[in-house]
């Protein structure tokens, strides 16, 4: 089962920053949190991960709370080209048989707006 | 890098046929998964490979579902005795050691049992 819980669905305006929460409060030392969406129709797509310090790439910024017990991901000018499903999952990156399989929630739908 | 690709994108096919799957991953990605997706929901792990050894089965992988890969390159995942429960997107993702934080994934295989 997901080890994640997020909102169902957030609505966000075309070039304002949008803001997606994930509380993940059973998380374990070392277990990293990922971000992942899913555009309509299409297979899901890598965006960030971090373990304990906040993390920014070209798509999006990735602030993890002190306890670790909540993350936000951060698109910071969003587009007609984010709507998508965002899903966050906790995962042990470093286990012994190396990768291990995504464990996926149901995520949030989030909808950018003209 | 041509991404990971799925054949076929669609299928149709009555309760208590056979069907397979293809799945070809990135070429230089040792390591590749199949999930599965139902509307609504996120992709559910059903069993994963490295190279050519199957290392984790899910427990939604029934006995009449089986998946090889053969040579660690390609993999087909054969479902017998299609049930209409079967009916679902068929997601195949694949990954190195190198980058193991993210998964690539294709566009998925839809299934219709009717």
């Amino acid at each position: 089962d997901a080890k994640t819980t997020q909102p169902t669905s957030m609505d966000c305006a075309e070039g304002r920053a949008a803001n997606l929460p994930c509380n993940h409060s059973t998380i374990s030392g070392n277990e990293y949190v990922y971000w992942y969406r899913q555009i309509h129709s299409q297979g899901p797509q890598y965006i960030i991960h971090g373990l304990k310090n906040n993390e920014t790439n070209e798509m999006a910024s990735l602030i993890i709370t002190e306890d670790r017990k909540s993350s936000t991901l951060i698109l910071p000018h969003a587009t007609l080209r984010d709507t998508a499903v965002y899903y966050c999952i906790v995962r042990v990156a470093l286990s012994p048989s190396g990768n291990t399989p995504l464990v996926f929630g149901k995520g949030t739908r989030l909808s950018v707006i003209a | 890098d041509t991404g990971v690709s799925q054949d076929p994108r669609h299928k149709i096919t009555k309760r208590g046929q056979n069907v397979t799957f293809r799945c070809d991953p990135i070429s230089e990605h040792n390591r590749l998964y199949w999930y599965r997706q139902t509307l609504g929901q996120g992709p559910e792990f059903l069993t994963y490979f490295q190279n050519e050894a199957q290392l984790e089965k899910s427990r939604l992988l029934s006995d009449r579902f089986s998946a090889e890969r053969p040579k660690g390159s390609f993999s087909t995942l054969e479902i017998q005795r299609t049930e209409q429960g079967d009916s679902a997107m068929y997601l195949c993702a694949s990954s190195s050691d190198s980058t193991s934080y993210e998964q690539y994934f294709g566009p998925g295989t839809r299934l219709t049992v009717t």
